[in-house]
């Protein structure tokens, strides 16, 4: 059974620092891996998409790292700023598209 | 991106009344589309995975009967919960597979607060 797990749970930063999530899954046999950002009482905003195949993706201040082989992800924010608070999602997908999701991390950025 | 809209975005009912939340793609079709239950600060919880013109696969632990979905069109699915008690209140998010379905990159709905009384 595929487990998500996402660390830390919370995590608080001064404004313009640079910052890692990490997800790790249990199952290695995954289709693709996303992150999503949600804010609070919202739906879900995808960030980034990562095929099986692929080892990382950007997007402006966002980068996610997939090794597959250990079962980890990663996604790093630069120069955070207030905006990027939020509860950011790691969300593993198996065959027929079946998503899992991490409980999440939920980030503070101080001004 | 591909948008997907959800409707209503809140519902408050009484205990014992039925509730329907829509979920639409509104710029692509969407053969599979998936209903998840968030309760307060936790992770989304699957319950079932919606396909277009037949019957709905449910989550182990979800009960079929109460809730009730239904997929008519490539562009629709519509989550009813039927006989709502309280502790069904929760937020209801739904999520359809982009027409890149290769990708299967998901894109979700604003989703439903549904708090009955």
């Amino acid at each position: 059974k595929q487990e998500v797990t996402q660390i830390p749970a919370a995590l608080s930063v001064p404004e313009g620092e640079n910052l890692v999530l990490n997800c790790s899954f249990t199952d290695s046999a995954i289709y693709n891996l996303q992150w999503f950002r949600q804010d609070p009482g919202k739906g879900l905003t995808s960030l980034l998409l990562i095929q099986s195949s692929q080892r990382e993706q950007t997007s402006g201040r966002l980068n996610a790292s997939l090794d597959k082989s250990s079962g980890r992800s990663t996604l790093y924010i630069a120069a955070s700023q207030p905006g990027d608070s939020a509860t950011y999602l790691c969300a593993v997908s198996t065959g027929g598209f079946k998503t899992i999701f991490g409980a999440g991390t939920r980030l503070f950025v101080k001004a | 991106g591909a948008v997907v809209s959800q409707h209503p975005s809140w519902v408050i009912c009484k205990s014992g009344t039925s509730v329907k939340i829509e979920c639409r793609s509104l710029d692509f079709q969407a053969t599979t589309m998936f209903w998840y239950r968030q309760f307060p600060k936790q992770s989304l919880m699957l319950m079932a995975t919606s396909n277009e013109g037949s019957k709905a696969t449910y989550e182990q632990g979800v009960e079929k009967d109460k809730f009730l979905i239904n997929h008519a069109s490539l562009t629709l699915s519509t989550l009813t919960v039927t006989s709502a008690h309280p502790e069904d209140s929760s937020f209801y998010i739904c999520s359809a597979v982009g027409t890149s379905g290769l990708t299967g990159e998901l894109f979700f709905g604003e989703g439903s607060r549904l708090t009955v009384l």
